[in-house]
């Protein structure tokens, strides 16, 4: 099975900061790495697919990055909405295997 | 409007059994694979088990070891998961969720791009 380790597991942050997330397989999954986010009490909500296609109605401050085994999210100016936790999933082999998730609070 | 929506959650004591329902609409249900997603209370998401279109392909999570059947009645544009002997580490909301992709196969794919909203599965004495 591919391992998914992402970085950090938390982090706190202020509205209109910057921050990035890290995704790291434990082997290749070229561009089959889907980012989500969820909030608490809901379903998980895809975000970008294959790495860096921003789903429709995501906002732009979304970003991804990355091929092979390192991946980033960027969110380029946090809004309160934004405040969640992040998964990475690789879709490259089976299992679908996501990372343990960045919880991100407000400081 | 795409709409997934789980049944059959409930308490159960270890050793049991319980079948998940999932009804969709709002798609081609035959185009699109379909997939279980759990999580624990407090923990991350876990890829339970896929589901091919057709209903051919069939994947499921080792951790399961054979315990949990996955299938699709297209006729009704329903998804289940059979659960037997339940542990309780089973324990999870449990979310269908719809497998965006190049093909029904449910592989190589786009991510989950649809959720339901989960139904509670607690296995325990």
């Amino acid at each position: 099975d591919i391992q998914m380790t992402q970085s950090p597991s938390s982090l706190s942050a202020s509205v209109g900061d910057r921050v990035t997330i890290t995704c790291r397989a434990s082997q290749s999954v070229y561009s089959y790495l889907n980012w989500y986010q969820q909030k608490p009490g809901k379903a998980p909500k895809l975000l970008i697919y294959t790495s860096s296609v921003l789903r429709s109605g995501v906002p732009s401050r979304f970003t991804g990055s990355g091929s092979g085994t390192d991946f980033t999210l960027t969110i380029s100016s946090l809004q309160p909405e934004d405040f969640a936790t992040y998964y990475c999933q690789q879709t490259y082999s089976i299992p679908d295997t996501f990372g343990q998730g960045t919880r991100l609070e407000i400081k | 409007e795409v709409q997934l929506l789980e049944s059959g959650g409930g308490l159960v004591q270890p050793g049991g059994s319980l079948r998940l329902s999932c009804a969709a609409s709002g798609f081609s249900f035959t185009d699109f694979a379909l997939t279980w997603v759990r999580q624990a209370p407090g923990k991350g998401l876990e890829w339970v088990s896929s589901i091919s279109g057709s209903g051919a392909g069939r994947y499921y999570s080792d951790s399961l070891k054979g315990r949990f059947v996955i299938s699709r009645d297209n006729s009704k544009d329903l998804l289940y998961l059979q659960m037997n002997s339940l542990r309780p580490e089973d324990t999870a909301l449990y979310f269908c969720a719809k497998v965006d992709g190049p093909d029904s196969s449910g592989l190589y794919s786009l991510g989950y791009d649809f959720w339901g909203q989960g139904t509670l599965v607690t296995v325990s004495s």
